[in-house]
């Protein structure tokens, strides 16, 4: 089945530094990425569609320059938190959709998810 | 704006049991996709089952199935015979059948679901 990869699991930094996630599609292309965070014990919530190739779409309230995302090929997706403050402690999770195939039916998969904590 | 609401925060349900979780959304689009996501305590969120909006029939995948009433914009999961391995957060969500490639879920705030030994 298609498999998400997300790295890391678990990071743990001081205030003010830069911390990049990576999501990757490990048997299947995807043109179309997507970035949720997660607070505890609430759902998930859609920062950001990553798109290959072109600029990500950023939801309402999401800071674009606080939230870095680069999707630069049809597997690969990063989530850069730019000077991140222990309010950016999350967990953020990426999901792929399945270029080929299936049409609109094709389901997301989902990488098992970052949990950031900033010090 | 599609919204999707989760109505049980929580629910139990003896083992080998049956347990009914609720879903309505709100929607005015008539090409859609519904889904169940499970999400158990190590956080990966995986897929449970999924159902198209212009298919009558209700999705059925071992024991889980729906009962989709795209009239009342209700679905409902139903988990049958329940084990100890089911317990998790249970998301519905939501995905427009438009905008073909770009299509973003939308979630419910899920349901805890604990199974009695």
């Amino acid at each position: 089945g298609a498999v998400v990869s997300q790295h890391p699991s678990w990071v743990i930094c001081k205030s003010g530094t830069s911390v990049k996630i990576e999501c990757r599609s490990l048997d299947f292309q995807a043109t179309t990425m997507f970035w949720y965070r997660q607070f505890p014990k609430q759902s998930l919530m859609l920062m950001a569609t990553s798109n290959e190739g072109s600029k990500a779409t950023y939801e309402q309230g999401v800071e674009k320059d606080k939230f870095l995302i680069n999707h630069a090929s049809l597997t690969l997706s990063t989530l850069t938190v730019t000077s991140a403050h222990p309010e950016d402690s999350s967990f953020y999770i990426c999901s792929a959709r399945p270029v080929s195939g299936g049409g609109g039916n094709q389901p997301q998969h989902f990488g098992d998810g970052t949990r950031l904590s900033i010090l | 704006a599609q919204t999707v609401t989760q109505s049980q925060p929580e629910m139990s349900v003896q083992e080998a049991e049956t347990v009914t979780l609720s879903c309505t959304y709100d929607t005015s689009e008539s090409d859609y996709y519904l889904f169940w996501y499970k999400q158990p305590p190590s956080r990966q969120m995986i897929l449970v089952i999924r159902q198209e909006a212009y298919k009558q029939q209700n999705a059925t995948e071992n024991r889980f199935s729906v009962n989709f009433q795209k009239a009342a914009k209700s679905f409902s999961l139903k988990i049958s015979d329940s084990q100890l391995g089911d317990a998790a957060m249970y998301f519905c969500a939501y995905r427009s059948g438009r905008n073909f490639g770009n299509e973003k879920l939308t979630f419910g705030t899920g349901t805890r679901l604990t199974i009695i030994p």
